[in-house]
C-alpha cells in the first residue's frame, strides 16, 4: 500500500488555467521528487527537493514550480496550463540519496494531466 | 545519446516462459543498478538492485550486470500472469546521486 498520495489522479483542463497537483507522504522523507513519465519514454526528473524550504530543477527543463513548506507536502504547479504540458507527473519520496540501494524511491499512482 | 538504453519491447510470453529484459548504458561512472517494475495505471516500485557484477536472484528474479560492458539484465523464471507490467531499469549517477531511468519495456504473461 503506497504512503505516498496524489491528486487528482486525472485531470482534463483547458488552456491558460492554473492548476496544482498535489503530494503528500506519511513517511517523514526528507527527499521528495517529480517525475514526468510519457509513452515509451525514460522518466525525467523535473524537480526535487531535500528537505523543507529546499527545491531545485531537475535534468528536464520545466515550466511548472515547486515549493516544500513542510516535509510531508511537495505540490506543484503551473500557472499556465498548455497542451505541451500533457503528460504523466509522478511524485515520489526516498529516506537517503535517490534509489542509492537501500534507500529505493517510493512513487505515488501519478496524475494524468491533459491539457485541451 | 541516452545514458539508458532499453530494449523497447513489447513482450508477449506464455505462462511459465523465461522472460529477459535488458538495458546498456554509456557512463562508466553508474554504481548502483536497479529495476523498478510499474503496472498500469500505478507508480513504480523497486523491484531489485544491485551495485556489484554478476548475478542477484531473489526468487523467480535474476538481476545480471556486466560492468565492463556496460550491460544489465533482468530475467524471470516460470512468469506468471501476474508479472504482466511494464519495467524500467535505473542507474544511479555517482556525480550527482541522480538516476537516469530506461524507456521501460512491457512484458504481457499469457495464462
Amino acid at each position: 500500500e503506497a504512503d505516498i498520495y496524489q491528486t487528482p489522479r486525472y485531470l482534463v483542463i483547458g488552456t491558460g488555467k492554473k492548476i496544482t497537483l498535489e503530494c503528500s507522504q506519511t513517511m517523514g522523507h526528507d527527499k521528495m521528487y517529480w517525475y514526468q513519465q510519457d509513452p515509451g519514454m525514460e522518466l525525467h526528473l523535473i524537480h526535487y527537493s531535500y528537505g523543507v524550504n529546499s527545491t531545485e530543477k531537475g535534468d528536464l527543463s520545466s515550466e511548472s514550480t515547486v515549493s516544500r513548506i513542510r516535509t510531508e507536502h511537495f505540490p506543484l504547479t503551473l500557472e499556465s496550463a498548455r497542451p505541451s504540458h500533457t503528460s504523466q507527473y509522478l511524485c515520489a519520496s526516498s529516506e537517503s540519496v535517490e534509489g542509492g540501494g537501500n534507500s529505493p524511491l517510493h512513487f505515488g499512482n501519478g496524475t494524468r494531466l491533459t491539457v485541451t | 545519446q541516452k545514458e539508458v538504453e532499453q530494449d523497447p519491447g513489447p513482450l508477449s510470453v506464455p505462462e511459465g516462459a523465461i522472460v529477459s529484459l535488458n538495458c546498456t548504458y554509456s557512463n562508466s561512472a553508474f554504481q548502483y543498478f536497479m529495476w523498478y517494475r510499474q503496472y498500469s495505471r500505478k507508480g513504480p516500485e523497486l523491484l531489485m538492485y544491485t551495485y556489484s557484477s554478476g548475478n542477484k536472484e531473489d526468487g523467480r528474479f535474476t538481476a545480471q550486470v556486466d560492468k565492463s560492458s556496460k550491460y544489465i539484465s533482468l530475467f524471470i523464471r516460470d512468469s506468471q500472469p501476474s508479472d504482466s507490467a511494464t519495467y524500467l531499469c535505473a542507474i544511479l549517477r555517482s556525480n550527482d546521486y541522480k538516476l537516469s531511468f530506461g524507456a521501460g519495456t512491457t512484458v504481457t504473461v499469457r495464462a
